[in-house]
């Protein structure tokens, strides 16, 4: 089935540890992205990637990282995470970058609680 | 990237036609018009998208007006798997970034 993996689903950690959201697609995509979402504030883009080792910062990125070492998998990296980071964040892939044409996929969403 | 304007709900009877109306005025020759819906604790999913012709698919119908400057997506029949946040977004047809701006949103209930 093709589909967009995210792990873990639920997270709950403490200010300063750093994480990892994986994120995988199983569709051969070329770009990738991150979004976040918030009440009020809808989906953000946070990063996104082209294609195996290009990434770009979206509209969101200060205090994200992620890097894009294989096309499949896209992690977030938070190296240092604090409390206005709790969100509920989604990774999202598509057959190409060359034209906002292609249909996103979107992952189940990873909802991350920093105390 | 122009901004769409959506109603901020909308309730529908099962088994009835729905249309979901959006503004998007400030359109240039360039945007797609998408559709995306986010059921409850899902990620957004694709619905249809267009750019001046009215569009079919499986899922929904897309009547783009005359002037491109609003959209209508149309759910034949609604059942109660379609109560969902319905975003119509722009993007431009060379957008690099792939970006979809996805604003407020229309939650559509939907009633047995």
């Amino acid at each position: 089935e093709a589909q967009v993996t995210q792990n873990p689903r639920y997270l709950i950690t403490v200010t300063g540890k750093k994480l990892t959201v994986t994120c995988s697609q199983n569709m051969n995509h070329e770009y990738m992205s991150w979004y976040r979402q918030d009440p009020g504030l809808g989906l953000r883009q946070i990063y996104y990637s082209m294609n195996v080792e290009v990434t770009d910062k979206g509209d969101v990125p200060e205090g994200y990282k992620v890097s894009r070492k294989e096309k499949r998998n896209f992690p977030l990296i938070l190296e240092s995470p604090s409390p206005n980071q709790t969100s509920l964040y989604f990774c999202a892939s598509s057959l190409s970058s060359g034209s906002s044409y292609n249909e996103q996929f979107f992952g189940p969403g990873t909802r991350l609680t920093v105390l | 990237d122009a901004k769409t304007t959506q109603p901020n709900s909308m309730e529908s009877n099962e088994e009835e036609p729905v249309h979901l109306p959006c503004n998007h005025s400030t359109i240039s020759g360039t945007d797609y018009i998408h559709w995306y819906r986010q059921l409850p604790s899902q990620g957004p999913e694709y619905v249809i998208h267009g750019l001046t012709s009215n569009v079919n698919n499986r899922m929904a119908s897309l009547a783009i007006a005359e002037d491109r400057k609003s959209s209508t997506l149309i759910l034949h029949r609604a059942t109660l798997r379609d109560a969902a946040v319905y975003y119509c977004i722009l993007s431009d047809v060379h957008n690099q970034g792939g970006k979809l701006i996805f604003g407020q949103g229309t939650e559509l209930s939907v009633k047995p």
